[in-house]
């Protein structure tokens, strides 16, 4: 069964500071792709980053980087440089691209990011 | 292009009560997600529409609950005889349907309806 694991419920970061989120996959499909969001407190989901299971170079947008390490089927979260804004609750997940899949995302439970002044 | 939007954006009903949520998809999106998220945990998947199609109804999504969406735009999902375990974020996403395997399919969501039952 295809599921989405995030380790971490909550953490705490200084600003300016690098931090990364946690998440391992699981699925036997070799199709697949791996999102980031973001979620702050009024609720919007906020796309941050994706990783196909195909491409060859780690995903990165902005301040956000991907680190996908296929063979222990991870996809870890990495914020440089953190800033305030950045307090928030961050999801992983998954989405299967194999021929009769619907598009729909599995979520993991989230992890609470709160950067300190 | 404005992006998925939802209406309400919140909701407060009695128990009993039945309810209607609204999403306006991305217009050239022709895949449409509902999701619902309760206090502290993940987005769970209840229902998938290609077009005006219902394809998928995950059992989270019991006959209480109704999703349609004619002529493949705008859906609604309708809660009939709500309970209080009702209670949570539903967030509704679209995206396209490409044949691509590495595309993030330019899922997009709508800032959700939270729905609170009394």
């Amino acid at each position: 069964a295809q599921k989405i694991t995030q380790t971490q419920p909550g953490m705490f970061v200084q600003e300016k500071e690098a931090v990364t989120l946690d998440c391992t996959y699981d699925t036997s499909d070799p199709s697949y792709g791996l999102f980031w969001y973001k979620q702050p407190s009024s609720g919007e989901m906020i796309f941050l980053i994706y990783q196909g299971s195909y491409d060859q170079q780690n995903a990165t947008e902005g301040r956000y980087s991907l680190n996908f390490q296929k063979a222990r089927k991870s996809a870890n979260l990495v914020i440089s440089a953190s800033q305030l804004g950045d307090s928030a609750m961050y999801f992983c997940a998954m989405i299967l691209h194999g021929s009769g899949n619907t598009g729909k995302l599995i979520f993991g439970q989230g992890t609470t990011l709160q950067v300190k002044p | 292009d404005t992006g998925v939007s939802q209406d309400p954006r919140h909701k407060i009903t009695k128990r009993g009560q039945n309810v209607t949520f609204r999403c306006d998809p991305i217009s050239e999106h022709n895949r449409l997600y509902w999701y619902r998220q309760t206090l502290g945990q993940g987005p769970e998947f209840l229902t998938y529409f290609q077009n005006e199609a219902q394809l998928e109804k995950s059992r989270l999504l019991s006959n209480r609950f109704s999703a349609e969406r004619p002529k493949g735009s705008f859906s609604t999902l309708e809660i009939q005889r709500t309970e209080q375990g009702d209670s949570a974020m539903y967030l509704c996403a679209s995206s396209l349907a490409y044949k691509v395997s590495s595309a993030n399919y330019g899922y997009t969501f709508g800032s959700g309806t939270r729905l609170t039952v009394v």
